[in-house]
């Protein structure tokens, strides 16, 4: 079984679409979270969520809306896709968000590219 | 600001061993975890370190000193199925997880 599961997994779109991820973790954690990888390979943070709650949103154009329905499930939507916009996007999940030794479990990352 | 470094890439020979190092400068720390990385796939935990001194686990090691702000992976007896990106991530005092950008380490037969 699958822990954190994201679709769609490639995504190829062109320029000024809007375009979802979506992800669900069937751990039973409280925090989720968005990551981007870009080419160079760094991971960044984009979004927490705890208990469907933002926590972290770090400096993100606001074309990209997450959207918790439940502690379950984070979703994101892009808005106005632009070409620097490809990139892996990482889903992830915790037991808690502060907690020093939480393990941050990832999903299997959309690769998302606009042409 | 804050800051990991780690080498861009490594090369080491089947069966050998190799030492991954990671500095980092953070605000506060909360622990260093080390993940491991193949091409086209999703980080996974390798170890957590949030005392200084040695995990061991199996053929994989990690190292922590904090007044050094430093620490190492050490990988024994090596397999070629141990090439992959390697990740220090470091979690600060407001418990975000700050990035490097990883080791590719290349094993050669």
């Amino acid at each position: 079984d699958t822990a954190v599961s994201q679709t769609p997994k490639y995504l190829v779109t062109q320029m000024g679409n809007d375009k979802s991820i979506k992800c669900e973790q069937n751990l039973g954690h409280d925090t989720m979270y968005w990551y981007k990888q870009d080419s160079k390979k760094f991971l960044k943070i984009m979004f927490s969520y705890n208990n469907k709650e933002l926590i972290i949103n770090e400096t993100v154009p606001n074309r990209f809306s997450p959207k918790s329905p439940d502690k379950a499930h984070l979703n994101l939507h892009i808005n106005s896709l632009e070409l620097g916009d490809s990139a892996v996007y990482f889903c992830a999940s915790s037991r808690y968000f502060d907690d020093s030794g939480n393990t941050i479990y990832f999903g299997e990352g959309s690769w998302l590219t606009v042409v | 600001g804050q800051n990991i470094d780690q080498p861009t890439e490594m090369t080491a020979t089947e069966g050998a061993i190799v030492q991954i190092n990671c500095t980092y400068q953070t605000s506060g720390f909360n622990g260093l975890f080390w993940y491991q990385q193949h091409a086209g796939e999703a980080p996974t935990f390798l170890s957590y370190n949030v005392l200084d001194g040695l995990e061991e686990k199996g053929r994989f090691s990690s190292f922590l000193s904090r007044s050094k702000g430093y620490s190492y992976l050490l990988l024994k007896e090596l397999q070629m199925k141990d090439s992959a990106s390697y990740l220090c991530a470091v979690r600060d005092s407001n418990y975000q997880l700050i990035w490097g950008a990883g080791t590719k380490l290349i094993i050669k037969p």
